[in-house]
């Protein structure tokens, strides 16, 4: 079975443009979540998705960070106006728990470079 | 103020050595993941606890809610299981959110 797919693995690009990232969770997952890994925060979760529908976006830095999940087999973190700040690895994760407290299957992660 | 400690931050063994790296959080939590990330980058979730002991060959986890701790054990160390180990944590009362520890870098030597 195919797990979490992230795309772009590597994106560079520069501060202003805006960058978007895609996560397809594996199939009868329904719970999805956006992390971010820094070396001076760790992991972060940005935002949890149950059933397509955003739960908690608490984490999301500030208004230039903005996730949808459109169906169930698609989710995308865009930034607009990305910073350097935001330099970091974006993972993308799924559970079929109804909650959060399933196991976790992550993606390979997105590797964002904003020069 | 960090809501979940790591200890070590660094450990380097030799193969074959039994290895415990620490987790200690101070919320009341409802559940507790060990996760694994290799030099690559991609993380993987080891076990999830919320009470009692879990075992998957050579690891072994386990977790004492009322000390607020938790330990991840790899028995006969390979160098293969070289990689950060992260505790994270969810809280019981804070909705859905999650509290990561910094990580354990692992160095296993042949």
């Amino acid at each position: 079975d195919a797990g979490v797919i992230q795309s772009p693995r590597h994106e560079v690009t520069e501060m202003g443009q805006e960058v978007t990232l895609r996560c397809k969770p594996i199939s009868g997952h329904n719970s999805l979540f956006w992390y971010r890994q820094t070396m001076m925060r760790g992991l972060e979760l940005l935002i949890y998705f149950n059933n397509n529908v955003p739960i908690d976006d608490s984490g999301m830095p500030e208004d230039r960070f903005s996730a949808k999940m459109p169906n169930a087999s698609f989710s995308t973190l865009k930034i607009q106006p990305s910073e350097p700040r935001d330099s970091a690895v974006y993972f993308c994760a799924s559970s079929t728990s109804a909650g959060i407290t399933g196991e976790l299957f992550f993606g390979e992660g997105s590797r964002l470079t904003v020069l | 103020k960090n809501e979940v400690e790591q200890s070590p931050q660094n450990l380097t063994a030799q193969e074959g050595e039994f290895i415990t790296i620490n987790c200690s959080y101070s919320v009341g939590i409802s559940a507790l993941h060990w996760l694994q990330q290799h030099p690559g980058g991609g993380i993987v979730s080891l076990f999830m606890l919320s009470s009692g002991k879990k075992k998957h060959g050579r690891l072994i986890a386990t977790i004492n809610i009322q000390e607020k701790h938790s330990s991840l054990h790899i028995t006969a160390s390979h160098p293969r299981d070289s990689a950060v180990y992260i505790c994270a944590v969810h809280p019981s009362n804070t909705g859905n959110q999650f509290y990561f520890g910094t990580g354990t870098s692992l160095t296993v030597i042949p």
